[in-house]
């Protein structure tokens, strides 16, 4: 079964310093990957996106993502943090084919970002 | 409007009400869904429509009822509802081969 699993619940992380958040995922074909963004009160907001090709994906607001096939990884950095991104985290992974899309979130990371 | 919209932003209703959650997609995606998202639980995909017909329903009781009169358009009929169904619900829609979903910014539903 498909499955998605973010170790860490909560993260704090001081302004200006690098970002890296984890997700390991459970799939028995390529997956598609993908993380989302959640402010209080929000929808959640595409981050970026791994359907193929090269492993090392960006996305908006500075952050990337890199594929990892053999650990089942897909996880979410930023090199430099700002306040402004403080915000709960969710990765996903999608099936493809078929009459619809179905994705499965895990349980999200909360980052605070200290001054 | 752009993007997906849902209404009301806030809905506060008892045990006995009946109500509708509204969605709307302005991307000419086929395919709708609900999401409820509760404190401390994964997203829990409720329904899902593609091209207006249900194509899912992830064991979800009876007193939400959904409703998919065209592509763009997603209801949640909400009756006798508990106050454990209190959670933010989300609305996304996708196009079918695409598998990115577009998020509206929810409902917050609050049963007393």
């Amino acid at each position: 079964a498909q499955s998605v699993t973010q170790p860490d619940i909560h993260i704090t992380v001081s302004e200006g310093a690098s970002l890296e958040l984890r997700c390991n995922y459970s799939y028995g074909a390529t997956p598609y990957l993908f993380w989302y963004v959640q402010s209080p009160g929000q929808g959640l907001q595409l981050l970026l996106k791994y359907f193929s090709g090269d492993t090392l994906v960006q996305g908006i607001k500075g952050f990337e993502a890199e594929f990892k096939r053999s650990q089942s990884s897909f996880n979410l950095r930023k090199p430099s943090v700002h306040w402004s991104d403080a915000a709960e985290y969710f990765c996903a992974v999608g099936s493809y084919g078929g009459a619809t899309n179905k994705l499965i979130f895990g349980t999200g990371t909360l980052l605070a970002v200290q001054p | 409007e752009t993007g997906v919209t849902q209404t009301p932003r806030h809905l506060v209703m008892g045990m006995t009400n009946k109500k509708s959650l509204k969605c709307e997609q302005h991307l000419g995606h086929n395919a709708m869904y609900w999401y409820k998202q509760s404190a401390k639980k994964p997203l829990e995909l409720m329904f899902v429509y593609n091209f207006k017909e249900q194509t899912e329903n992830n064991s979800v009781p009876s007193r939400f009822s959904p409703e998919c009169p065209n592509s763009s358009h997603l209801f949640l009929h909400l009756h006798t509802l508990q106050p454990e169904d209190s959670a933010l619900y989300l609305c996304a829609s996708s196009h079918t081969l695409g598998n990115e979903q577009f998020f509206g910014p929810g409902t917050r539903l609050t049963v007393l």
